[in-house]
């Protein structure tokens, strides 16, 4: 079975600009969760989705939102991007919500870099 | 939510056991202690996972005391590959989700020959 993939993987912007990130869930997952990783501030969570339902939100501006489509992908946008943006973005999936042996599948991660 | 403590580094040679100390001491009833493991530049990936006394796979040991207020995490026999920054969770997954689940600082695992 394939893992999680994420696109791009690595990604330069410039300041003001726009991002959309992608990832494609393990088959038949259908919560996605997306976590920014720096090397400041460690792994943080940004959002989670399930059955295209945003069920949980970290403490991240308005400039960061997230969807997710029928088929469980999921993409994350990043408006008026800033320098501290810059981090490695990360997609995980999970089979459910909650539940015993609850367990995150994580992707490679987007490489984001902010000039 | 249960914040944990782990060393912020270790060092250990090939062919040793390594064992990782993670202390959470308001840990909750409903908690569960998870483990991941990460290299650079790509995710985290589950090790191991346990409520109380011990559980052990194919990579893994975990010891969790009866008090529950910290978990060790046992690793046999490493190999250069096994340096990697190791998280201990907790969290009460039996009805909560990603957002509930914290990422400590982690512990930076460093093998050598």
């Amino acid at each position: 079975k394939a893992g999680v993939t994420q696109t791009p993987r690595y990604l330069i912007k410039t300041r003001g600009q726009q991002v959309t990130l992608s990832c494609s869930p393990i088959s038949g997952h259908r919560s996605v969760s997306w976590y920014q990783q720096t090397p400041g501030q460690g792994l943080q969570f940004l959002f989670e989705y399930f059955s295209e339902t945003q069920r949980n939100k970290g403490n991240f501006p308005g400039r960061f939102s997230g969807r997710q489509f029928s088929n469980s992908r999921s993409e994350m946008n990043v408006s008026t991007l800033e320098l501290g943006d810059s981090a490695l973005y990360l997609c995980a999936s999970s089979p459910y919500l909650a539940g015993e042996f609850y367990e995150q599948y994580f992707g490679p991660g987007t490489r984001l870099t902010v000039t | 939510l249960a914040k944990t403590t782990q060393p912020i580094s270790m060092d250990s040679y090939e062919g040793q056991e390594v064992n990782i100390t993670c202390s959470h001491n308001n840990i909750a009833t409903n908690d569960y202690i998870t483990w991941y493991q990460q290299f650079p530049s790509q995710g985290p990936r589950f090790i191991i996972q346990g409520y109380k006394t011990k559980v052990t796979n194919e990579v893994a040991s975990l010891f969790i005391p009866a008090d529950r207020k910290s978990s060790t995490l046992s690793l046999p026999r490493v190999s250069l590959s096994d340096t990697a920054v190791y998280y201990c969770l907790v969290g009460d997954i039996s009805r909560s989700s990603a957002s509930k689940i914290i990422f400590g600082s982690g512990t930076r695992l460093s093998i050598r020959p």
